[in-house]
């Protein structure tokens, strides 16, 4: 079955370092979709990914789609300890009636 | 933004009974989902829940063990039947308010804890 392959697994960094967050599939995506997962707190919508070469910016969060419809990054700028928690990518494929998410990335911001 | 609520947020069951959980959304949506995220994965779509119709299940989920109800635009159940514990996890509904995309906005889920 078809994965969105998410990495780094686990991200530890430093209070106002930047830093990615990638998002791949096999296929060509018809959606990409970032979310952000506190506990407790259900999933946040973040974005969405429609065109290729598409990228939005939301506060200091930042997604691209590569032109391929393939890849998605997430860019965090001047991280801070509100952007902590577990960040997912979904994507629903072309003739697929559904989104499938990656395994998620577990961010953890040191003060 | 809308108000997606689920009730209960936690549980603890024992093997053998069932439990419905309620998915209340603050304004008439287009489609609603159930989703399971079992400890360390991602999430799972179960089904779609359809409105006035048998919702759609998705490949390893059956009504029998996991029934769905919609009966309006803004309201959903689903019931986890006869547990086990490897029905323990963190149970999400969601809403979408487009057939375009797939832009979804979720519940807090429900942690479902069988012993």
């Amino acid at each position: 079955s078809q994965e969105l392959e998410q990495s780094p697994q686990s991200l530890i960094v430093q209070e106002g370092k930047n830093l990615t967050i990638n998002c791949t599939s096999s296929k060509t995506l018809y959606g990409l979709y970032w979310y952000k997962q506190k506990y407790g707190e259900g999933l946040i919508f973040l974005m969405m990914l429609q065109k290729g070469g598409e990228e939005k910016s939301h506060e200091k969060i930042t997604a691209k789609l590569d032109e391929k419809k393939q890849q998605s990054s997430l860019h965090i700028t001047a991280s801070q300890p509100s952007h902590a928690g577990i960040y997912l990518c979904g994507a629903d494929m072309w003739g697929d009636d559904k989104i499938i998410f990656g395994k998620g990335t577990r961010l953890h911001i040191l003060p | 933004s809308a108000v997606i609520s689920q009730k209960p947020s936690r549980d603890i069951c024992q093997r053998g009974t069932s439990l419905t959980i309620q998915c209340q959304v603050d304004s008439q949506v287009t489609m609603m989902f159930w989703y399971r995220q079992q400890p360390g994965q991602s999430l799972t779509l179960i089904a779609t829940a359809n409105q006035g119709s048998e919702a759609t299940y998705e490949s390893g989920f059956v009504i029998d063990k996991f029934p769905i109800s919609r009966p309006n635009l803004t309201f959903s159940t689903l019931t986890v039947s006869n547990m086990s514990p490897e029905d323990s996890s963190i149970y999400l509904c969601s809403a979408s308010w487009t057939e375009e995309s797939y832009e979804q906005y979720f519940g807090p889920g429900t942690r479902l804890t069988v012993t």
